[in-house]
């Protein structure tokens, strides 16, 4: 079990919205950056949002991050498709002195 | 172009060893925290090991501390994972990643190499 949650699934139509959310704790996500990660099948994850909302080139405005507290959220709007996918959000533990992974969300889109 | 290229996973029986490599290219190596990510089949990502540009900072997964070793080559452009002691559990595509963004990012990836461990 991850120190971090994540909900196992989520589902939307195409052109819907949704939010994926990441609880963690004081010594993680309390007190240090988020990040999230897309990763398809076959494939290398991709980072999507550093620094808890940030978006790196290329990445596009359809996904943002946001975070309050002990808990981040992704959000995706425009959904189509190709963002099926696990989502994984990430961030330091100050106590553990590791990174930690939440446990995935397999995002469907109907 | 950043790229990254694991190798070395292989077939292993418990309680044997096994060295990975990274080859990495695009980006200057020496400047960056280079990271060793896991993923066994049917499971979600996890993070294994990671140490900074001048090996001055190495930290582990509790679940690896012990048996594992990470290092790097700067003057190759290559970062290591030395496998002790495995175990089945450790049966996972292994991904080497670059920190970029910040020192606990994984900014690009490899594809991944396969390490089974089976008797």
């Amino acid at each position: 079990q991850s120190v971090l949650t994540q909900p196992p699934s989520v589902s939307a139509a195409p052109g819907q919205k949704v939010t994926i959310s990441c609880s963690g704790s004081s010594s993680n996500i309390g007190n240090n950056y988020v990040s999230w990660y897309q990763h398809l099948p076959g494939t290398a994850p991709k980072l999507l949002i550093s620094d808890n909302d940030k978006r790196p080139s290329g990445i596009p405005d359809r996904f943002s991050g946001s975070k309050s507290g002990t808990s981040a959220t992704l959000g995706i709007t425009g959904l189509q498709t190709g963002d099926e996918a696990d989502y994984y959000c990430g961030t330091w533990d100050s106590s553990l002195s590791a990174v930690l992974f939440g446990g995935g969300t397999k995002l469907t889109v109907l | 172009e950043v790229q990254l290229v694991e190798s070395g996973g292989v077939v292993v029986q418990p309680g044997g060893s096994l060295r990975l490599s990274c080859a990495a290219s695009g980006f200057t190596f020496e400047d960056r925290t280079m990271h060793w990510v896991r993923q066994a089949p049917g499971r979600g990502l996890e993070w294994v090991s990671l140490i900074t540009w001048d090996g001055d900072r190495i930290d582990y997964a509790d679940s690896v501390k012990g048996r594992f070793t990470i290092s790097r080559d700067n003057s190759k452009n290559s970062l290591y994972l030395q496998m002790n002691s495995l175990r089945t559990e450790d049966t996972a595509l292994y991904y080497c990643a670059v920190a970029i963004s910040g020192w606990y990012y994984f900014d690009y990836w490899g594809p991944g190499t396969l390490v089974t461990v089976s008797s």
